[in-house]
């Protein structure tokens, strides 16, 4: 079984300042995907990345950003420019591939991260 | 236009009783599933379903049974409510999970199931 760990429960950063969340997971498969999603008060899941497994190419997405470092099972969240609407919960997701590369969608969430942004 | 919608928002009940979440897609997905998010915010997958087929089945009890009667729906069924059943319980959906392609899941805003 996989496992997603997420050592940081609260981080916070200032406004327009960057800021690194931290995952590492667990497991024994060659190709999957990994995820941030993120979950402001509203209560709403949000896509923020994700990465492929056999890329070597981190992931970016405007201030958003990825480093992904296979060997180690790393996957950390850059946040360039905080924005105070970047205050949410933020969680780190796995999901295997079998050898079809089918999914079945099967996400393994970590414990989450709780980010806030002062002004 | 809400893409994956649920309802209710929020729902009381009392221990014992059953109840249902509605979920909807408009997105024309395949694949359907429900989260329970703990009080501790931890999400895990219950179910999946995948052109009404079950295909994802994780250890949940028995009381809790999802209903595809279609794919853009899947409602969650759960029988004599108990107190630790209090959580978020979140619908999602994406294209098709079978294809390997599918790699976005699309979240509802959740309901908020809370038993006294």
């Amino acid at each position: 079984a996989q496992t997603v760990t997420q050592s940081q429960p609260e981080m916070s950063v200032q406004e327009a300042e960057t800021v690194t969340l931290s995952c590492t997971y667990d497991t024994s498969e060659s190709n999957y995907y990994l995820f941030w999603y993120k979950q402001p008060p509203s209560r709403q899941m949000i896509l923020v990345i994700r990465q492929e497994a056999y890329k070597q190419q981190n992931a970016t997405e405007n201030r958003f950003s990825v480093n992904f470092q296979k060997a180690a099972k790393s996957f950390s969240l850059k946040i360039s420019d905080s924005q105070l609407g970047d205050t949410a919960m933020y969680f780190c997701a796995f999901m295997k591939l079998d050898a079809g590369g089918t999914s079945y969608g099967k996400l393994t969430f970590g414990q989450g991260t709780i980010l806030t942004v002062h002004p | 236009d809400t893409a994956v919608s649920q309802t209710p928002k929020y729902l009381v009940t009392q221990m014992g009783n059953d109840k249902s979440i509605k979920c909807e897609q408009n997105l024309g997905h395949d694949t359907m599933y429900w989260y329970k998010q703990d009080s501790k915010k931890f999400l895990k997958i219950m179910f999946s379903y995948n052109n009404k087929e079950l295909i994802i089945n994780e250890t949940v009890p028995n009381r809790f049974s999802p209903k595809s009667p279609d794919k853009a729906h899947l409602n969650l069924h759960i029988n004599s409510l108990e107190l630790g059943d209090s959580a978020v319980y979140f619908c999602a959906s994406s294209p098709n999970a079978r294809t390997g392609l599918d790699n976005e899941q699309f979240f509802g805003p959740g309901t908020r199931l809370t038993v006294l």
